[in-house]
């Protein structure tokens, strides 16, 4: 199994919602991370867990939360977003994060408009 | 951080082979080049990394010149299936910047029949 899997693949929120996104993967990596990508934009870099343990945080607003119940799950909570916080929200997961293990597999990502 | 520059877009023949250029003078002894792709409606999907020498790959090869500051991409048969928009990003390889593989803008190929 290579697959990293995201829930749900749609989602459409109010700005005083509280909504999760999931991400799940069984290939025994201990690194999983969290991307926002704007349409025709790369991928930006949220947060990076390595051993269940937050190891990078790039400054994101308090609204994401990040969670990573065991070394298979990764879940972002959102809370009271914005309108320009639509975007997709890509998933990966890395064996480790340094040299060959550093190697990263993505999810197919979910699709978040907050109106 | 050490910056890559790639052209925007890139045409290509079905079948026949495309070359990717990427610039990254300022890259550093500790920076790796990695090269991910990501097609429609998809994530990114990792294609190759090296070092100083070249590498190959069943997906590619990595070419990289001598003084490191620029490396190519090469699809030796490009096929419908590689239309996608193509990253080189250098990593580092130090243990405060483990983790961050940071997107560039990247280069849209266009594979036409």
């Amino acid at each position: 199994d290579t697959e990293v899997t995201q829930t749900p693949k749609h989602l459409v929120m109010g700005m005083t919602n509280k909504k999760s996104l999931k991400c799940e993967q069984h290939m025994g990596h201990r690194a999983m991370y969290w991307y926002k990508q704007k349409a025709k934009k790369p991928p930006e870099l949220m947060f990076v867990y390595s051993y269940e343990k937050l190891s990078i945080n790039e400054s994101v607003p308090s609204r994401f939360s990040p969670e990573c119940p065991n070394s298979s799950l990764l879940n972002l909570h959102l809370h009271a977003l914005q309108p320009e916080d639509s975007a997709l929200y890509l998933c990966a997961s890395s064996q480790g994060l340094e040299g060959r293990r550093a190697k990263l597999f993505f999810g197919s990502g979910t699709q978040l408009s907050v109106l | 951080d050490a910056k890559t520059t790639q052209p925007n877009s890139m045409e290509s023949n079905e079948e026949e082979p495309v070359h990717l250029p990427c610039n990254h003078s300022t890259i550093s002894g500790t920076d790796y080049i990695h090269w991910y792709r990501q097609l429609p409606s998809q994530g990114p999907e990792y294609v190759i990394h090296g070092l100083t020498s070249n590498v190959n790959n069943r997906m590619a090869s990595l070419a990289i010149a001598e003084d490191r500051k620029s490396s190519t991409l090469i699809l030796h048969r490009a096929t419908l299936r590689d239309a996608a928009v193509y990253y080189c990003i250098l990593k580092k390889m130090t243990t405060d910047s483990w983790g961050k593989l940071q997107f560039g803008a990247g280069t849209q190929v266009v594979v036409t029949p």
